[in-house]
């Protein structure tokens, strides 16, 4: 059964620095991997899809790079704005989608 | 892009009582649409996957007496919580795929519904 684990589960940033999210999982035969973001309340916002062919997908300030060898991901946040301030959620795809509980982060203004 | 809506946003109601959760891909087909589940500061838990036009496959541990789901057609899911106790109250999520395996394509995910049960 796949187990997914986000490291750390919480992270406060003055605006401006840079965020790194890490990812784990225990399966590496996966299909893709899947950041996303959720605000209090809300639904899942996709933030980036790394296809196991792929090393990086990048989209803005986004980076998310994936070893699917060693089973993890890190998404990478440039230049943290407090519009950032979300929970961070990966998933690896074995067909299904297995969520980590996920990063809150806080950007400080 | 592909947009998933679920209606209705929050719902309150009574022990004992049924809910119904409707989930609608607005610009796509979705052959597969799933549903999922989530507590307080926890992850997403898959409850099950439906295609459309044939029976639900529910997880391990899920009740499929309980959460009754409907998939009668391409842009159209539902969940149905019945006798829906307390411990039911959380925060439900449908998402919506283009093809029969997630394997390729991309989730599309609903806005969430909040189940309270007093």
């Amino acid at each position: 059964k796949q187990e997914v684990t986000q490291i750390p589960a919480a992270l406060s940033v003055p605006e401006g620095e840079n965020l790194v999210l890490n990812c784990s999982f225990t399966d590496s035969a996966i299909y893709n991997l899947q950041w996303f973001r959720q605000d209090p309340g809300k639904g899942l916002t996709s933030l980036l899809l790394i296809q196991s062919s792929q090393r990086e997908q990048t989209s803005g300030r986004l980076n998310a790079s994936l070893d699917k060898s060693s089973g993890r991901s890190t998404l990478y946040i440039a230049a943290s704005q407090p519009g950032d301030s979300a929970t961070y959620l990966c998933a690896a795809n074995d067909y299904k989608l297995s969520f980590g509980a996920g990063t809150t982060v806080t950007v400080r203004a | 892009g592909a947009v998933v809506s679920q209606h209705p946003s929050w719902v309150i109601c009574k022990s004992g009582t049924s809910v119904k959760i409707e989930c609608r891909s607005l610009d796509f087909q979705a052959t597969t649409m799933f549903w999922y589940r989530q507590f307080p500061k926890q992850s997403l838990m898959l409850m099950a996957t439906s295609n459309e036009g044939s029976k639900a496959t529910y997880e391990q541990g899920v009740e499929k007496d309980k959460f009754l789901i409907n998939h009668a057609s391409l842009t159209l899911s539902t969940l149905t919580v019945t006798s829906a106790h307390p411990e039911d109250s959380s925060f439900y999520i449908c998402s919506a795929s283009l093809q029969a395996s997630s394997s390729y394509n991309e989730q599309f995910f609903g806005p969430g519904t909040r189940l309270t049960v007093l």
